[in-house]
């Protein structure tokens, strides 16, 4: 069966500092792979998908940036938090596009200082 | 274009009661339209979904009813239990570009 890991599950940072959030999948190959950013009220905001390696697509211009360097491990960064950036952030998966089906992660909760 | 608005932003239901959830979208490409659900802490989970060449889809006490001509589509819990407690995301997206857009999300409880 197929899983979906995300760490770290929890993570204070101060303002300007850098950021690096992981997620990889077990199970399958040639996943799609999803960023989503969760605000309270604000629903669940697209931020980056890849549809294979080192393939990004942005959705949101913004202070994060997504890589993929294994087929199934995707990679949120930033070189400088600001304080808009904290919430919770959703890895998903999905086998191809066609069923539009996601699997996601547990998340991680992100709070800027 | 891409939205897709969702409405009450909170419910509260009495054990037993009905719980319905509302979206509405804009763009007529869309084609697929799922439900999911979080509990806190979590990340969601697919609970039921619709393509529009159908009005219904009912799965246990969950029933999507879709209205193309409306553009809206709504979620019905039956029989709500304090289990189904969580937050409710409605979404959609053009099948084959794996995008899902999602509503703004419900926060329903439902009291013993």
């Amino acid at each position: 069966s197929q899983t979906i890991h995300q760490w770290p599950a929890t993570l204070v940072q101060p303002v300007g500092s850098p950021l690096s959030l992981e997620c990889t999948v077990e199970g399958t190959s040639n996943p799609n792979l999803y960023w989503y950013r969760q605000a309270a009220g604000r629903g669940l905001q697209l931020l980056f998908y890849s549809v294979g390696i080192g393939q990004i697509s942005s959705e949101v211009p913004q202070n994060l940036s997504a890589s993929r360097p294994q087929d199934r491990q995707f990679i949120l960064s930033s070189k400088k938090l600001l304080l808009s950036d904290s919430g919770f952030y959703l890895c998903a998966w999905s086998k191809g596009f066609g069923t539009g089906e996601l699997f996601f992660g547990e998340g991680s909760r992100l709070t800027v200082l | 274009q891409q939205q897709v608005k969702q409405s009450p932003q909170s419910l509260i239901v009495q054990k037993g009661g009905i719980s319905i959830i509302n979206c509405a979208y804009e763009n007529t490409a869309f084609d697929y339209f799922p439900w999911y659900q979080q509990f806190p802490g979590k990340g969601p989970a697919l609970l039921i979904a619709i393509r529009p060449d159908v009005s219904e889809k009912k799965e246990g006490r969950f029933t999507i009813s879709f209205n193309k001509s409306a553009k809206q589509f709504s979620l019905h819990i039956m029989d709500s239990q304090p289990g189904d407690s969580a937050t409710y995301f409605c979404a959609a997206s053009v099948s084959n570009t794996g995008k899902l857009i999602f509503g703004q999300g419900t926060t329903l409880q439902v009291k013993p």
